[in-house]
């Protein structure tokens, strides 16, 4: 079946520019998730939805970092004022709701550049 | 949420079996562990996960000793397209859907 999808693969735009970064999760999978990666590290939590509850948010960075989900299927991450420390892969998962939950499921990211 | 620690690069060579120990010292009674591959300019993807004892599956054995503070991935006879980064996460799975934190992971490098 499909798996996560994120648009685009590439993005790279002027400092100061807003970036919209978009998700598409599996069908039927209740939880989302948000990470950011820069070259040769770690992923970084960025936010975490699940169902219809609120949004975890404890991971955005600044208030310039925003996230929505909508009819709890496609997610959008929005960059404000874009600044080159911003430049990193954006990584989106997601996961099965279930008693025993489930391993993430990741996208092939969004890199973005910012110049 | 508890903090992995993991090597930070290993080598090997084809053939050989490969094991990767993390360490989560404080791992809760309600985390789990799991053990994702990354591959560059793709995202992780899911190897294995278990509580306790061991856990097998078609491509890693996962050790977990019964004080849980550390695991063992173990990869059966590498090969040079088990080169990628392995990250060691604990979670609380029973949410569905855990809030996680990814270390640094450990990069493997398959030789011939």
């Amino acid at each position: 079946g499909a798996g996560v999808s994120q648009s685009p693969s590439n993005k790279v735009t002027e400092k100061g520019k807003d970036v919209e970064l978009r998700c598409d999760p599996i069908s039927g999978h209740t939880a989302l998730y948000w990470y950011r990666q820069s070259l040769g590290q770690g992923l970084e939590f960025l936010i975490y939805f699940q169902g219809n509850s609120a949004p975890d948010k404890s991971g955005l960075p600044s208030d310039r970092f925003s996230a929505e989900r909508t009819g709890g299927s496609v997610s959008t991450l929005t960059i404000q004022r874009t600044q080159q420390e911003d430049s990193a892969v954006y990584l989106c998962a997601s996961s099965r709701q279930g008693q025993g939950g489930q391993p993430q499921h990741f996208g092939d990211g969004t890199r973005l550049s910012i110049l | 949420l508890a903090k992995t620690t993991q090597p930070i690069s290993m080598d090997s060579y084809e053939g050989q079996e490969v094991n990767i120990t993390c360490s989560h010292n404080n791992i809760a009674t309600n985390d789990y562990i799991t053990w994702y591959q990354q591959f560059p300019s793709q995202g992780p993807r899911f190897i294995i996960q278990g509580y306790k004892t061991k856990v097998t599956n078609e491509v890693a054995s996962l050790f977990i000793p019964a004080d849980r503070k550390s695991s063992t991935l173990s990869l059966p006879r590498v090969s040079l397209s088990d080169t990628a980064v392995y990250y060691c996460l604990v979670g609380d799975r029973g949410t569905g859907g855990f809030k996680t934190i990814f270390g640094a992971g450990t990069r493997l490098f398959v030789k011939a």
